[in-house]
């Protein structure tokens, strides 16, 4: 099963808005990352924060960790039509192989 | 710099033929993983390697095998391919500390 889950599946917004998503996780971990996936191609990295950090930027991105709610968020800021794509959150844990878990995903569409 | 190169980029196969991806990475990575995208779903680890000459069983393995002969290589097999393995498959290489490097994906039909 999924380790993560994200809200909302899908988020349709106007150029220019802030567009949040959230991801649920459900055991202890030690990192959680946000990847992007543009239609066709493969996932690329977008942030990394560590379970004992609480809030990361960069650029246009925001991204809160609340580890005793089990969840964190990814805050795009003034999106553009480029930030069109899937988000998914990836967890990690204190196990061989630096495997990671994916969530659904969050299908952002955002309008010019 | 290619990154992770995969191929082919598509295949159509038929019910119980057999094929290999193949995933290559020209970063020195020491650690390499396969998974399976499914529509509307994330990416599920079918294996990974943690070094040349190593595999190990991710989430879904069944069906698929898996070898890594070469650091810069890592191979996934179907023996005998069935529909429920249509899906698109993804390959990512990391030296650890995470990120991942992602390849774009071969695009697997099986009728």
């Amino acid at each position: 099963s999924q380790q993560g889950e994200e809200d909302p599946q899908a988020l349709s917004i106007q150029e220019g808005e802030n567009a949040t998503m959230n991801c649920s996780y459900k055991t202890s971990i030690n990192n959680l990352q946000w990847y992007r996936q543009n239609s066709g191609r493969g996932l690329v990295h977008l942030i990394l924060i560590r379970s004992n950090e609480r809030e990361k930027h960069s650029g246009r991105l925001r991204v809160t960790l609340d580890t005793s709610k089990k969840s964190s968020s990814l805050l795009i800021t003034a999106s553009r039509a480029a930030d069109t794509a899937s988000y998914f959150c990836a967890t990690d844990f204190k196990a061989a192989g630096n495997k990671l878990t994916f969530g659904g995903g969050t299908r952002v569409l955002v309008k010019p | 710099n290619a990154g992770v190169t995969q191929t082919p980029k598509f295949r159509v196969l038929k019910t119980g033929q057999s094929m290999t991806l193949l995933c290559a990475q020209d970063m020195n990575h020491e650690y390499m993983y396969w998974y399976r995208q499914d529509p509307g779903m994330g990416l599920r680890l079918i294996h990974y390697s943690v070094g040349e000459g190593t595999t190990a069983k991710g989430e879904v393995p069944d069906g698929y095998n898996v070898s890594r002969l070469k650091k810069q290589n890592f191979l996934l097999g179907l023996e005998s391919a069935a529909p429920s393995q249509t899906s698109v498959y993804f390959c990512a290489s990391t030296d650890g500390p995470l990120p991942q490097h992602f390849g774009d994906g071969t695009r697997l039909s099986i009728l």
